[in-house]
Order: structure tokens, then sequence, then C-alpha cells
């Protein structure tokens, strides 16, 4: 089994710049959930799919992050425009549902300057 | 909404020394799970306790699950500099909704 998968590994852009992170989730597995983590505030839970749909997408910071799941093995985070405080890493889990355990993938390291 | 909190925030223990990390829950838990992250990498499943008062042991690892299925521990005996990372524990609310991390306890082993 490949695991979560995630691309690109690391980003760097500029501010104002939009940026797309991808994830492919484990095979079989129907929840996803996108996660951001930050010396400061830690792991952050951003958004949870179930069934490819969004359940709940209280913890996007705002309107410039957008997330999406178009079928069952594929999933974007999306930030534009892109600022300089959204320099974080951004992990893609899955699992078999809601409070089953959690597959991480690599992250993706995400700097804006 | 439901809240899990996590202490200490940091830990730093000579390599031999026992550490502990305490997760305490607002609610009631379905169960409790524990990660580890190495540092750069990204957090690993260790462990799921299901029962009320379960106590769950991996090699140095225990796990503990309360009684009142509130609160949970983790006690590394005889810490190694392999143990370092940061300690993350996990609650699933009774609703069946997605787990709720706590902050994570990073621990420092120092030979």
């Amino acid at each position: 089994d490949a695991g979560v998968i995630q691309s690109p590994r690391h980003e760097v852009t500029e501010m104002g710049q939009e940026v797309t992170l991808r994830c492919k989730p484990i095979s079989g597995h129907n929840s996803l959930f996108w996660y951001r983590q930050t010396m400061m505030r830690g792991l952050e839970l951003l958004i949870y799919f179930n069934n490819n749909v969004p359940i709940d997408d209280s913890g996007m910071p705002e309107d410039r992050f957008s997330a999406k799941m178009p079928n069952a093995s594929f999933s974007t985070l999306k930030i534009q425009p892109s600022e300089p405080r959204d320099s974080a890493v951004y992990f893609c889990a899955s699992s078999r549902g809601g409070v089953e355990t959690q597959y991480f993938g690599p992250g993706t390291r995400l700097l804006v300057l | 909404g439901q809240q899990v909190m996590q202490i200490p925030q940091y830990q730093h223990v000579q390599e031999g020394e026992d550490f502990t990390t305490y997760c305490n829950s607002s609610t009631t838990l379905s169960n409790i799970q524990w990660y580890k992250q190495r540092p750069g990498g990204h957090p690993v499943f260790l462990i799921q306790l299901v029962k009320s008062g379960e106590v769950k042991k991996q090699k140095r690892l225990t796990f503990q699950f309360g009684e009142a299925k509130k609160n949970s521990s983790l006690h590394i005996t005889a810490t190694q500099t392999t143990d370092v990372g940061t300690y993350f524990c996990a609650g699933g609310g009774n609703s069946g909704y997605a787990l709720n991390f706590g902050k994570g306890t990073s621990l420092l082993v120092t030979p």
C-alpha cells in the first residue's frame, strides 16, 4: 500500500500567488482530513470530508482557503491569494471513518514570502 | 464543543529517565488514540484505547484510558534518544465525528 500521497512536498511562493496542494488518500478510505501545523498553533484541523462530501469546514481560516474532493481518490486544498502567515506544514490524512485511525501523508511544507 | 487538552507542552529528560504525558477531555470519549511525530516527519499512529480503564503496553510504552473515558496517559519507561518527538493524543467523540487532536507534548531526550 502506497500510503497517503501528497504533492508537492515543498512549495515556496510569493505573497499573492495561488497555491494548490494535492492529496491522494489510501484506497478504500472514505474519510479525508486536511490539517495545518505551525509551532504557534500546533496541529489544526482545517476540513473533513466523508464520502467526498465536506462535513465540517469550520477550521478553514478564511475565504482565501478552499478545498475540494471531486472523487474518492483525490483532494485539493487551494489558497488564493496566499499570505506569509499561511506558511506552515499542511498534512492530509485519511481513514476508514471519522474516529478511526488516521494515516497521515508526508506533508507539504509551504513558505510564502 | 469537545476539547482535548494535553500536558505538558514540552518535556526535557535525560536518557534513562521516565516520561509521562497526560490527555484530558471535557466530554466522554468513544476512544482515544496516540500518535508520534518525529522531528521533520508526520504523525504516525501508535495505539487506540476503547474500553474504560484499559491499559495497553508496547515495549517501554504504557497507555492508559481513564475509568470515566475522559482522560488518558502515555508513560515511557527508561527513555531513549529514539523516543524524541511529539506525542499527540486524539479523542473520538460519541457522535462519531472526527478525532480531536491535543496540542501534543514535545519530548527531548539528551544522552
